[in-house]
């Protein structure tokens, strides 16, 4: 079984840009949940969708965005770039309804803003 | 607030030798932990998790944590470590009443086995 596939897996930008990241969860896995992973502030949670609605979000300005598609899969915006952007950003999958909690991770997007 | 702490940024050892990384949380409830290793330009991937029952959870490439209720600690160890095992490890916890999908890491601790 495939796991949880992020595209692309490196990218650089400017200042003022915008990004989108894709997330491709486990087969079977309706939850999908984005992190921020930074030297300075470790792992921050961004938000969690299922069934196309987002179910929880982090702490971030309304910069970062994201939404469900019907087949499961995942994208996150970032539009209006800043250089504190930079960052690791993780998907991670889990079978919604299953009462353990347990996340797979996709091997991260990470972006690089100049 | 929620939290989990992770108290040592760095942890030593020789191989052969027992490893401790420590974790201490601070979510509300009776919350699941879980313990997660990333190397490096990689995701993070799972080695282990407490739900209920035995406070000893055995989990992947020989590691266990042990969970202590009253100390609200969930210490992650391996009796022998292996210079593979050389990478960084988060803690995590998540409120068992909450969507499950949003997890509270510590900071990592860096764990280097040298030979």
């Amino acid at each position: 079984k495939a796991g949880v596939t992020q595209t692309p897996r490196y990218l650089i930008k400017t200042r003022g840009q915008q990004v989108t990241l894709s997330c491709s969860p486990i087969s079977g896995h309706r939850s999908v949940s984005w992190y921020q992973q930074t030297p300075g502030q470790g792992l921050q949670f961004l938000f969690e969708y299922f069934s196309e609605t987002q179910r929880n979000k982090g702490n971030f300005p309304g910069r970062f965005s994201g939404r469900q598609f019907s087949n499961s899969r995942s994208e996150m915006n970032v539009s209006t770039l800043e250089l504190g952007d930079s960052a690791l950003y993780l998907c991670a999958s889990r079978v919604a309804g299953a009462n353990t909690g347990e996340l797979f991770f996709g091997e991260g997007s990470r972006l690089t803003v100049l | 607030a929620q939290s989990v702490a992770q108290p040592e940024d760095q942890v030593n050892v020789a191989e052969g030798n027992p490893l401790t990384v420590k974790c201490t949380y601070s979510v509300s409830g009776n919350p699941y932990l879980f313990w997660y290793v990333q190397y490096p330009n990689r995701g993070l991937q799972f080695l282990l998790k407490y739900i209920t029952g035995d406070n000893l959870v055995k989990g992947s490439y020989g590691f266990e944590a042990e969970f202590n209720k009253s100390q609200t600690s969930f210490h992650l160890k391996k009796p022998s470590a292996l210079v593979s095992d050389s990478a960084l490890y988060f803690c995590a916890a998540v409120d068992r009443g909450s969507t499950l999908g949003r997890l509270y890491f510590g900071r990592g601790t860096q764990l280097t086995v040298w030979p």
